[in-house]
């Protein structure tokens, strides 16, 4: 089964560039995540949707940053203009909302930006 | 405001022997938890989970403890093995919220 797909794994970019990162949630999820990784935070929840609508954006640091989620299969999370700080591992994941105490989230495997 | 703390960022133990990692969390209104791995170059993975109105669940080598009281939970594994090296995160939600909330990962090391 084909789990959370993340493109690009790696980017490298020149400060002030657009980067777009994209992700390919699994199959009936109806919950996507953006988490961020850094080293001094963890895991940090930057946006997330359900049924394509985003619920908490709370996370995103700030309006250099914006997620899209057009379809249930396909979310973009766009940074215009990059900084350096923005340099990190971002984090995919869905799930499927069934309600119910509990919820497990899948992981993509990232993808790692670095911004010179 | 860090809700999930992982206070320990590295663990060192011996081929064999128990792996303890910890977790505080200071939302009361957290009711499930659940701990992450993640190894280099990947996503982290499901490892396993505890609602609040348990207090153990035990998966094989994997058990997780929760102290509701304490508002704190841990994970140990026994015995330790070379492929459990991962960096280990802890993570929490509460009912009706579908975001989980993570801790900052232990980096957990297993010497042959």
């Amino acid at each position: 089964d084909a789990g959370v797909i993340q493109s690009p794994r790696h980017e490298v970019t020149e400060m002030g560039q657009e980067v777009t990162l994209r992700c390919k949630p699994i199959s009936g999820h109806n919950s996507l995540f953006w988490y961020r990784q850094t080293m001094m935070r963890g895991l940090e929840l930057l946006i997330y949707f359900n049924n394509n609508v985003p619920i908490d954006d709370s996370g995103m640091p700030e309006d250099r940053f914006s997620a899209k989620m057009p379809n249930a299969s396909f979310s973009t999370l766009k940074i215009q203009p990059s900084e350096p700080r923005d340099s990190a591992v971002y984090f995919c994941a869905s799930s499927l909302r069934a309600g119910g105490i509990g919820n497990t989230i899948y992981f993509g495997e990232g993808s790692w930006l670095t911004v010179v | 405001d860090q809700q999930v703390k992982q206070n320990s960022p590295s663990l060192s133990v011996q081929e064999g022997r128990i792996s303890i990692l910890n977790c505080d969390y200071t939302n009361s209104m957290f009711d499930y938890f659940l701990w992450y791995k993640k190894y280099p170059a990947e996503g982290p993975t499901f490892l396993i989970s505890i609602s609040s109105i348990k207090d153990k669940n035990e998966d094989g080598r994997f058990t997780v403890f929760l102290n509701k009281s304490a508002k704190h939970l841990s994970l140990h594994i026994v015995p330790s093995q070379p492929g459990d090296s991962a960096v280990y995160f802890c993570a929490a939600s509460f009912q009706g919220a579908q975001k989980l909330v993570f801790g900052q990962g232990t980096r957990l090391t297993i010497n042959p």
